[in-house]
């Protein structure tokens, strides 16, 4: 089994959309849970770190459900710069090892 | 800013030749990864190190070898590079959250993509 799942996508939403995207891991210790962005032939960048429950930065939130071993990311107001793979990213320790989703694609069209 | 630098963006090697992929950091992180990133698979950890001169093999060490003599290098070395060797490699550093057991969000390189013919 994956340590972490996503829907591969691909999502094709209209501009002004609501998207979500759901991830699931496999290791209840893990401790530290991101949402990375990345374009096209670039590096990941981070997105929102979440640490807790969750977390809200303007347009995106972040959900963490540790009973379901799983975390969300809520996309409000799709821009067509929103358009990109999302990567979802847990942190286990001890061990201290990143694990990444496959991605999920995302395109915004006008 | 975080930086994290890898030395080159595009490299093509004959396969038997043996390849050093070198990766700097400036923000004095404890933990520095190396992935490799190919189509379908997403990213798979190859080696990671969380001191100088420790190593831990990650998911696919096969064919590669890693040395980290200072704190902010961090190497990744093909012996003999082969064709299913080429892909985008990326270099990552984080560090620990002060008094906890949770870690920064990792920092990448620009990554550099291989080719091996």
């Amino acid at each position: 089994r994956k340590e972490v799942e996503q829907d591969p996508g691909p999502f094709n939403v209209p501009e002004g959309a609501t998207v979500a995207f759901n991830c699931t891991y496999s290791n209840s210790a893990s401790q530290s849970f991101f949402w990375y962005r990345q374009d096209c032939r670039k590096e990941p960048k981070l997105l929102m770190s979440v640490y807790s429950s969750g977390n809200e930065d303007g347009r995106f939130t972040a959900q963490l459900n540790r009973a379901s071993q799983y975390i969300s990311l809520l996309i409000r107001d799709s821009k067509l710069s929103d358009s990109a793979t999302y990567l979802c990213v847990v942190n286990t320790t001890p061990g201290n090892q990143f694990y990444f989703g496959t991605g999920t694609s995302l395109t915004v069209i006008p | 800013d975080v930086k994290v630098t890898q030395s080159s963006r595009y490299l093509v090697k004959r396969t038997g030749e043996k390849v050093f992929l070198e990766c700097v950091q400036d923000m004095d992180h404890e933990n520095m990864f190396w992935y490799r990133q190919d189509p379908g698979l997403g990213l798979r950890l190859i080696y990671f190190s969380y001191d100088v001169k420790m190593k831990e093999k990650g998911d696919i060490p096969e064919g590669y070898s890693v040395s980290r003599e200072k704190k902010e290098r961090f190497s990744l070395i093909l012996e003999s590079a082969s064709t299913n060797q080429t892909s985008m490699y990326l270099c990552a550093s984080s560090s620990v959250l002060t008094g906890t057991l949770l870690v920064t969000e990792a920092f990448f390189g620009q990554g550099t993509r291989l080719t091996v013919v």
